[in-house]
């Protein structure tokens, strides 16, 4: 079974900063089955990022992803209010068919 | 508008049964699989089960595999959750998502494009 551990857990920082956290896998995964999403409080999480770098659709462009094998990254280059949330990554594997969430990592207003 | 709406959450009592249902609209819900995810109480994510678009794949995660059964009724655009022998620790709010695309060649439908807002379910005596 492959684990994702996010990191940090939690990230203080302030708006217009730069906020970049991680998505590990236990062993080396298929890139075009990592995802991203975005929970705020109270609602159910988006879609931003799939295949490891392609952005949903209408998800802003200072949202990039990136990454291979066992190491992935989200990164938003300039936060906005908005974008105060926890951020979860999952994984797709084929045999057999289970989907794996992160821990999720919550970016919090310093 | 792509638009999901889950039900049929409720309190029930350790060992009982509970049916979700997930309405679906704005887009050819016959083209996609659908899929139910969970969260505990201010937990995370935990897929339970997906479902292909014609019903020919259904797939559980391990912590429900018997206890569970997804359907959908492409002529209601209605995927169901059929919960029994319910658990204290499958309280969560139950969340019906849809696949991100119909392409699995990229591995885009692999992903969770769509989500409703979610049916709380408590299980507790």
């Amino acid at each position: 079974e492959i684990v994702l551990t996010q990191s940090p857990g939690t990230l203080s920082l302030s708006p217009g900063e730069r906020a970049s956290f991680s998505c590990r896998a236990s062993e080396s995964i298929t890139s075009n089955y990592l995802g991203w999403y975005q929970q705020r409080p109270g609602q159910a999480p988006r879609l931003l990022i799939y295949g490891a770098s392609s952005r949903a659709t209408g998800i802003p462009d200072r949202f990039s992803g990136s990454g291979s094998g066992t190491d992935f990254t989200l990164t938003i280059s300039r936060l906005e209010p908005e974008d105060f949330a926890v951020y979860f990554c999952q994984h797709y594997v084929d045999s057999p068919p289970t989907w794996t969430f992160g821990q999720g990592t919550k970016v919090e207003i310093k | 508008e792509v638009q999901l709406l889950e039900s049929g959450g409720g309190l029930v009592q350790p060992g009982g049964s509970l049916r979700l249902s997930c309405a679906a609209s704005g887009f050819t819900f016959s083209r996609y699989a659908m899929r139910w995810v969970r969260q505990a109480p201010g937990k995370g994510l935990e897929w339970v089960s997906a479902i292909s678009a014609s019903a020919d794949y259904i797939h559980y995660a391990d912590s429900v595999k018997g206890r569970v059964t997804t359907s959908r009724d492409n002529s209601r655009n209605t995927v169901y959750l059929q919960m029994n022998n319910l658990r204290v620790e499958d309280t969560a709010l139950y969340f019906c998502a849809k696949a991100a695309s119909t392409s699995y060649g990229d591995g885009s439908a692999y992903h969770f494009g769509s989500w409703g807002q979610g049916t709380l379910v408590t299980v507790s005596s």
